[in-house]
């Protein structure tokens, strides 16, 4: 049974407007939570973590809010630019290896 | 950059045959993944290896083995390869938990 559950498969958002990509998961025991892109034929690339104890976590565009009582975290996109139509996974740690990755989001910036 | 190296990008075998993966990192990560990626799944952790000749079972080991007689390399086996397996296989290396460092990908398909 997935333990990271992206409900959205895709979205659509225009150049310049935010991008809210969601996250649900199910084991409060993960310790860190990370948000991975990834490009048509390349592998996934780290994008942002964001530490169980803590609920918000930014660099640049980008910005990983957690709610713990929720079991919920979001990425914030803004502004969207073209270059980011990727995949989007969302991730957690548990122990020292072990990510657990959701289905993915795909993200679509329109110009 | 670190540049993780997988052997092939595309790979068509039959049923029943021995296949093998190789994977090359160049950053003398100590930790080594193979990740499988299906679609509506996301990325689900088959080995990991934390060291020369370590290797740890992840979620979906069933079918497959690993070997790691070299640091930098790090190799996925399909003992006998069945249709059920075909999929694109993501090798990655890090030296911490959080930031892996994903090959290309190799898109396996088993008739």
């Amino acid at each position: 049974d997935q333990q990271v559950k992206q409900n959205s498969p895709s979205l659509s958002v225009q150049e310049g407007r935010i991008s809210i990509l969601n996250c649900d998961y199910t084991n409060s025991m993960f310790d860190y939570f990370l948000w991975y892109k990834k490009y048509p034929a390349e592998g996934p690339t780290f994008l942002i973590s964001i530490s169980s104890i803590k609920d918000k976590n930014e660099d640049g565009r980008f910005t990983v809010f957690l709610n713990k009582s929720a079991k919920h975290l979001s990425l914030h996109i803004v502004p969207s630019q073209p270059g980011d139509s990727a995949v989007y996974f969302c991730a957690a740690l548990q122990g020292d290896y072990k990510l657990s990755f959701g289905a993915g989001t795909t993200v679509t910036v329109r110009a | 950059d670190v540049k993780v190296t997988q052997s092939s990008r595309y790979l068509v075998k039959r049923t029943g045959e021995k296949v093998f993966l190789e994977c090359v990192q160049d950053m003398d990560h100590e930790n080594m993944f193979w990740y499988r990626q299906d679609p509506g799944l996301g990325l689900r952790l088959i080995y990991f290896s934390y060291d020369v000749k370590m290797k740890e079972k992840g979620d979906i080991p069933e079918g497959y083995s690993v070997s790691r007689e070299k640091k930098e390399r790090f190799s996925l086996i399909l003992e006998s390869a069945s249709t059920n397996q075909t999929s694109m296989y993501l090798c990655a290396s890090s030296t911490g938990q959080l930031k892996l460092f994903f090959g290309s990908g190799t898109q396996l398909s088993v008739l």
